[in-house]
């Protein structure tokens, strides 16, 4: 079993809808858990982190940590065209080594 | 502020030889790290280097190296190249010291071996 599951995708939206992006994990000592964004041959880009268990909100974007059941969400709100792109989720015990997900291909149409 | 860089963009090599990619954190960052992505893959951790010193490496055989300058920037050599190393090869810097959450990742150099 893999530390991070995360659906590969692709996830094909129209404009508007609200996407809903999951990963779950098995390692109870992670910590942080980052959602990146990674457009076709760029590099990762960081769109938030959260601490712990909770709720983060960020513009459109809301992150959500449900550690007692070992799954976090990404939620996009008004997607839009330029949303698309492939969405990484990481986790990170507080120490060196972060874990990414594989990525789940977002498609959002006009 | 500008961001992390990476040098040069493509990079087209023939097997067995080597390849040397760059990388410039972000101002005030001292931790670098290095990832391969190869083509449907994720991101797999290759190396770590903090204040000039290699901290850790994931699981690649030798031929896999680099180093950390004085001004924090870092090269990545990859020795003997096979066909499988061709891959988009990232650079991600953080000022979380040890802690690797919060990185803010280069643009990547793609390595084709032929």
């Amino acid at each position: 079993q893999k530390e991070v599951e995360q659906d590969p995708g692709p996830l094909s939206v129209p404009e508007g809808a609200i996407v809903s992006l999951n990963c779950t994990y098995s390692n109870s000592a992670f910590q942080y858990f980052m959602w990146y964004r990674q457009y076709s041959r760029k590099g990762p880009e960081l769109l938030m982190y959260t601490y712990s268990s909770g709720n983060k909100e960020d513009g459109r974007f809301t992150a959500q940590v449900d550690k007692s059941s070992k799954y976090i969400s990404l939620f996009i709100r008004d997607s839009q065209p330029s949303d698309s792109a492939t969405y990484l989720c990481a986790m990170n015990t507080g120490g060196f080594k972060t874990i990414f997900g594989a990525g789940t291909r977002l498609f959002v149409k006009a | 502020e500008a961001g992390v860089t990476q040098s040069p963009t493509h990079l087209i090599k023939t097997r067995g030889q080597q390849a040397t990619l760059r990388c410039s954190p972000i101002s005030g960052h001292t931790s670098v790290y290095w990832y391969q992505q190869a083509l449907g893959l994720g991101l797999q951790f290759l190396l770590w280097y903090d204040e000039g010193e290699e901290r850790n490496r994931g699981n690649f055989p030798p031929r896999f190296s680099g180093r950390q300058f004085p001004n924090y920037s870092s090269e990545l050599n990859v020795n003997a190249l096979e066909l499988e190393d061709s891959a988009l090869y990232l650079c991600a810097s953080t000022n979380r010291g040890p802690a690797s959450y919060e990185q803010y990742f280069g643009p990547g150099t793609r390595l084709t071996v032929t």
